[in-house]
């Protein structure tokens, strides 16, 4: 059974801190992905990397970084949180086989900034 | 920009019958379409997934799909309250992306 997990299901960080949003999966997926969830605005691509130290940037990357020193891990880095960027996070991976194959998502963060 | 687009409901059945959930997508070199259900506070999973032209069935769900026409579709049949829930159509833009519409929030009443 994949399993996608993330660190925190619950965050309340203070504006100008710098935030850590961690992602494991247990499934050797070589795709992993990072979306933010908006009333409205549904799931948008942050940033997505297709393998270890590899990333692409998505369709809103501004205001956040991301890192991937291991296979199983990628983390979302907010640089300096911003109360715009207060929203429900939610991580996936998929493998890198047919495109077909789904991704499979975390349980998701919901971040607060103040 | 590529976009997909849902009507954001609220949809309401009654329990036993058939919701029809609908989705178009601007990228014509688009391949691969995918239903996700997603429960209040929950994240989405995936219901069933379609590349060809036409109808795939899995139990209660049938997906349909025509490229000419840019438009897919959810048949869910025999709804039932555990069906509520909002629905995520979602276009492969590329081999690594993913476009999402922003949900139809279906309610069976029972």
């Amino acid at each position: 059974d994949v399993k996608v997990t993330q660190s925190s299901r619950y965050l309340v960080k203070r504006t100008g801190e710098k935030v850590f949003l961690e992602c494991v999966q247990d499934m050797d997926h070589e795709n992993m992905f990072w979306y933010r969830q908006d009333p409205g605005l549904g799931l948008r691509l942050i940033y997505f990397s297709y393998d270890v130290k590899m990333k692409e940037k998505g369709d809103i990357p501004e205001g956040y970084s991301v890192s991937r020193e291991k296979k199983e891990r990628f983390s979302l880095i907010l640089e300096s949180a911003s109360t715009n960027q207060t929203s429900m996070y939610l991580c996936a991976s998929r493998g890198a086989g047919l495109s077909t194959d789904t991704q499979y998502f975390g349980p998701g963060t919901r971040l607060t900034v103040l | 920009q590529k976009e997909v687009e849902q009507n954001s409901g609220p949809l309401s059945v009654p329990e036993g019958a058939i919701a029809s959930l609908n989705c178009t997508y601007s990228d014509r070199g688009s391949q691969s379409f995918f239903w996700y259900r997603q429960y209040s506070g929950k994240s989405p999973e995936l219901i069933m997934f379609i590349y060809s032209n036409g109808d795939k069935e899995d139990g209660r769900f049938t997906a349909q799909l025509n490229k000419a026409s840019q438009y897919v579709s959810l048949l869910i049949r025999d709804s039932q309250p555990s069906d509520s829930a909002t629905y995520l159509c979602a276009v492969q833009v590329t081999a690594d992306k993913l476009i999402f519409g922003t949900g139809t929030r279906l309610q069976v009443f029972p």
